[in-house]
C-alpha cells in the first residue's frame, strides 16, 4: 500500500524541545498539505507545499513552526521550542500535481504530538 | 468568504436505520465538495466527491450525497447504518478559485446502536 506515510505515529516532547514530523506522500504526488487537529475539532489547514516551494502558509503560526518539502526525501513539519498548546494530531495529505483543484487529498494516519 | 457548517456535532442511529449527516457551505464560486470519514486514531478516508457533474454522488460503503445549489447543501446519507459506520465525518469544500486551499467542517460524530 503506497499511501501517505507519516512518522512517527506518536511523539512525546518536553516543553522547549523541538519536534520533527515527517510525511512521505503517495508516490508520484507532488503536492503536500499539513493540517492540525485539536481534540473534538476539525482539521485546520496549516501549509501547502510543492517540491522545494511553499505555496500557501497562511495557516501556519508565524513563530516556531516551519515546513519544507525538499527535492528528495519526505516533507518535514518542524516545531521549535514546543509548548503545551502544540499538543495535537498533525495530518499530512498529498495530491497529484495534475487534474486541477478538484483532486481529492489522500491522508496519512497522523502524528499525535504530546507535550509534557 | 468560504465556510462549511456541519449542522450536527453528534448523530445517533440504530443499526439498520437511515443515516443523514447535514452539511451547508458558503462559497462565492462553484466549489468542489467532499465527504471524508475518520475512524479513531486514523487518517481521513475519502467517501465521495462532487465536482460539478451529477448532483447525486455515490461513494464507497453505500454512502451518497446530493448537491443542492439552491440550498447550498451537500448532505450525506446512507439507507441502512452498520456498526462499522460509527466514526467522525467531515464535510469539506474547496472553492473554485484556482487554488488548493481546503476548508473542513467541524465534523459530525456518528454513533450506531445495536
Amino acid at each position: 500500500n503506497a499511501g501517505v506515510m507519516q512518522n512517527p505515529r506518536h511523539l512525546v516532547r518536553r516543553r522547549g524541545q523541538e519536534a520533527r514530523l515527517r510525511c512521505s506522500p503517495v508516490k508520484g504526488h507532488s503536492h503536500v498539505y499539513w493540517y492540525r487537529q485539536l481534540p473534538e475539532e476539525g482539521l485546520k489547514f496549516m501549509v501547502y507545499l510543492q517540491k522545494e516551494n511553499i505555496i500557501d502558509e497562511s495557516g501556519m503560526p508565524k513563530e516556531r513552526f516551519s515546513a519544507e518539502f525538499p527535492k528528495e526525501g519526505p516533507s518535514i513539519l518542524r516545531i521549535q521550542q514546543v509548548v503545551r498548546g502544540d499538543s495535537a494530531a498533525y495530518f499530512c495529505a498529498s495530491s497529484p500535481g495534475t487534474g486541477g483543484f478538484n483532486q481529492p487529498q489522500h491522508f496519512g494516519d497522523g502524528t499525535r504530538l504530546s507535550i509534557l | 468568504a468560504q465556510s462549511v457548517t456541519q449542522l450536527d456535532s453528534h448523530v445517533s442511529v440504530s443499526e439498520g436505520t437511515p443515516v443523514l449527516l447535514r452539511c451547508n457551505y458558503s462559497s462565492s464560486y462553484s466549489p468542489s465538495l467532499f465527504w471524508y470519514v475518520q475512524h479513531p486514531n486514523k487518517g481521513l478516508q475519502l467517501l465521495l466527491k462532487y465536482t460539478s457533474a451529477a448532483t447525486l454522488v455515490k461513494g464507497i460503503n453505500g454512502f451518497e450525497a446530493e448537491f443542492k445549489k439552491s440550498e447550498t447543501s451537500f448532505h450525506l446519507t446512507k439507507p441502512s447504518a452498520h456498526m462499522s459506520d460509527a466514526a467522525e465525518y467531515f464535510c469539506v469544500v474547496r472553492p473554485d478559485t484556482g487554488g488548493f486551499k481546503t476548508i473542513f467542517g467541524a465534523g459530525t460524530r456518528l454513533f450506531v446502536k445495536a
